[in-house]
């Protein structure tokens, strides 16, 4: 069971957006800490696609965005291409038990 | 460009200890700000962060693992490492090393990772 909630899976058709939530609690995201964001293709390491909420880095298509608000945060890929079907983790830090970083389960994107 | 490569034994017998290198190349592992983790990933599972040692030396483990769990810094070889003891089954993942970034930030940098199977 993971401490921050996603959808086990979302799917759009090229060209449409499809947006990723991820839920968590007062101890996390509601406590103020950062989310970030992370792109996993089948047998490679994940690679970061939001930073600190809404900060894309170098490299990553302006067609992701980040947002936060309370206990929850989002990942939006607009204009859905072949290429971002993945699983997407988000990851925050969370103040209990002295302090740990937790992941969501991930979520996989089909493109239909 | 900062590149990060595991290594160690990909089968280790149950209760035994599961033991794991990360090379640092294309940057010094004791460069200013730099912080250094490990996580893993069992088999068609999610990702689980295990730990990390800052910059300072401290190291911050997972609570869930942090009984077992030993992570160190050999600066003159620009590695770190990871000690896991009294393995199990559950203990099987992919394991990958990192660079964390900031306070409460997140991973920049990740090795390619490293299967290790935990099996008699």
């Amino acid at each position: 069971q993971s401490v921050l909630t996603q959808p086990p899976s979302v799917s759009g058709a090229p060209g449409q957006t499809v947006i990723i939530s991820c839920t968590g609690s007062s101890s996390n995201i509601g406590a103020r800490f950062d989310v970030h964001w992370y792109q996993q293709y089948p047998g490679t390491a994940p690679k970061v696609v939001i930073s600190s909420n809404n900060n894309r880095p170098s490299g990553v298509p302006d067609r992701f965005s980040g947002s936060k608000s309370g206990t929850s945060a989002s990942l939006a890929i607009s204009g859905l291409q072949a290429e971002d079907e993945a699983v997407y983790y988000c990851q925050s830090y969370d103040k209990s038990l002295g302090g740990h970083v937790v992941f969501g389960g991930g979520t996989k994107v089909t493109v239909l | 460009q900062l590149q990060l490569q595991e290594s160690g034994s990909g089968l280790v017998r149950p209760s035994q200890t599961l033991s794991l290198t990360c090379t640092v190349s294309g940057g010094s592992i004791s460069a200013d700000g730099n912080s250094w983790t490990w996580l893993r990933q069992p088999p068609g599972k999610g990702l689980e962060w295990i730990g990390y040692i800052f910059h300072s030396g401290n190291t911050f483990y997972n609570p869930s693992l942090k009984n077992r769990v030993t992570i160190s810094v050999d600066r003159s070889g620009n590695q770190f490492s990871l000690n896991v003891t009294s393995v199990t089954a559950a203990d099987t993942a992919v394991y990958y090393c990192g660079r964390y970034r900031g306070n409460y930030g997140y991973f920049d940098y990740w090795g390619q990772g490293a299967l290790v199977t935990v099996s008699s």
